[in-house]
């Protein structure tokens, strides 16, 4: 059974400087990949997903993400955090013929400081 | 606008009580899902439908029911609420014809649900 793990359940990031969130795979075949965002007191929002193809992703609000089969990883990154950008994230797997169901991780909470 | 609405945002209710938490969407999908968010935790699937009068159980076992009469609405109820069913239900839908599966899900804002 696939799974998905997130590292760091809190990550917190000066404005501008460099967002990491990292997200770990396990799956028997290739996977579907996304990552969604959650705002305070709202419902989740894709930002980003991969599928088959280019394995970096381009999502929105700056974000993207690269697909690395080696490493079994879907790490989100934006160069320059904005304190807008604070929020909780949650990465994402589902396989072909599943019909869309989605296994999250965890979520990692997001601050982003002055 | 398309969009998917949930019903009561939050919700503080008695020890058993019977509860219905609404979920509706306007843009025709026909997959639709109730997950369940415990602060801090992922999301589990409980319950999903392919369509009307199609329902089936999610990863997470729970003691909730649904039911899928209309192809908008996908209400998920609680026949004698208990403070373990308090939690945050978000509802979720997505189309059902992309090639392989990855639908991108819409989520509603959630239902947030306490049971003293």
């Amino acid at each position: 059974a696939q799974s998905v793990t997130q590292l760091g359940s809190h990550v917190s990031v000066s404005e501008g400087a460099l967002v990491l969130l990292r997200c770990n795979y396990s799956s028997s075949v290739p996977p579907y990949l996304f990552w969604y965002v959650q705002y305070p007191n709202q419902g989740l929002q894709l930002l980003l997903k991969y599928t088959t193809g280019a394995t970096l992703v381009k999502g929105i609000n700056g974000f993207e993400a690269e697909f690395k089969k080696s490493e079994t990883s879907f790490h989100l990154t934006k160069p320059s955090a904005h304190m807008s950008d604070a929020a909780e994230y949650f990465c994402a797997v589902t396989l072909p013929g599943q019909g869309g169901k989605l296994i999250f991780g965890q979520g990692t909470e997001l601050s982003v400081k002055p | 606008e398309a969009d998917i609405y949930q019903t009561p945002r939050y919700l503080v209710i008695g020890t058993g009580k019977k509860i219905t938490l609404e979920c509706s969407q306007t843009m025709g999908h026909d997959k639709m899902y109730w997950y369940q968010q415990d602060p801090g935790m992922e999301l589990h699937l409980i319950h999903y439908s392919y369509g009307v009068n199609s329902t089936e159980k999610g990863d997470l076992s729970s003691e909730s029911t649904v039911s899928r009469i209309r192809t908008e609405h996908f209400p998920l109820t609680l026949e004698s609420a208990r403070p373990s069913h308090t939690s945050q239900y978000l509802c979720a839908s997505s189309e059902g014809l992309y090639a392989g599966g990855a639908n991108v899900l819409t989520f509603g804002a959630g239902s947030r649900l306490t049971v003293l």
